[in-house]
């Protein structure tokens, strides 16, 4: 069936460390892909998202490009903050036939140390 | 635009009990999904409803059941409560479209079960 995997956490960075959280994915047809940051005690926030193959989703400094021949979705960030410590989580939704449905990771913390 | 709400944000409950959860969506959108979030499991679908239809629904047994109401709002209720069902429920709001739409989630509800 349909799955993600993200890369085991926790992940501690110091400030302005470069991030990569990798996301892998398998999925029939044509997922849109996305990634949802947590911060403690809140809901998923969504952070960026792409519908098809090569399109980078970007925002808030971070991006992620849709791999289809590697079946990825790795978020980057070029300069971390403190305030960028959160838990991160890949998803993806199959679209129609089942719908309203996002398949996610299991979430990888990050940790940003000043 | 006002986000997600949901109410309320912490109960507790004791085994047994029943439970009802309920979520406001994003003014305009027509699909409200639900998710169970507990660190052993992580983010797990439960179902998805538009137009007041259920037209999704994950694996969880029908202690689980929801309804959507003629202005989109949805409530989720939970019968006889296990300890097991401790965890935070996400609700999600979306225009319903599929293959490219993207899911909002509001705060949470933290169910803690006694």
């Amino acid at each position: 069936g349909d799955s993600v995997t993200q890369m085991e956490g926790p992940v501690t960075l110091s400030e302005e460390a470069f991030l990569t959280i990798n996301c892998t994915y398998t999925a029939t047809g044509y997922p849109s892909l996305f990634w949802y940051v947590q911060y403690p005690g809140e809901g998923l926030q969504l952070l960026l998202k792409a519908t098809k193959a090569d399109d980078k989703g970007s925002n808030k400094g971070f991006e992620a490009t849709y791999r289809k021949e590697t079946t990825s979705f790795h978020l980057e960030k070029g300069s971390v903050q403190v305030s960028d410590s959160a838990v991160y989580f890949c998803a993806l939704d199959t679209g129609s036939g089942n719908t309203g449905k996002l398949i996610f990771g299991q979430g990888t913390t990050l940790q940003v140390k000043p | 635009k006002a986000g997600v709400t949901q109410t309320p944000r912490y109960l507790i409950k004791t085994r047994g009990q029943q439970v009802t959860l309920s979520c406001s969506p994003i003014s305009g959108h027509r699909s409200v999904s639900w998710y169970q979030q507990t660190p052993g499991q992580g983010l797990q679908f439960l179902f998805e409803y538009f137009s007041e239809t259920q037209r999704n629904k994950g694996n969880f047994p029908g202690r689980f059941s929801g309804r959507q109401f003629s202005n989109s709002r949805s409530e989720m209720n939970v019968s006889t409560l296990e300890l097991g069902d401790s965890a935070l429920y996400l609700c999600a709001s979306s225009s319903g479209a599929p293959s490219t739409d993207t899911q909002y989630f509001g705060p949470g509800t933290r169910l803690t079960v006694l």
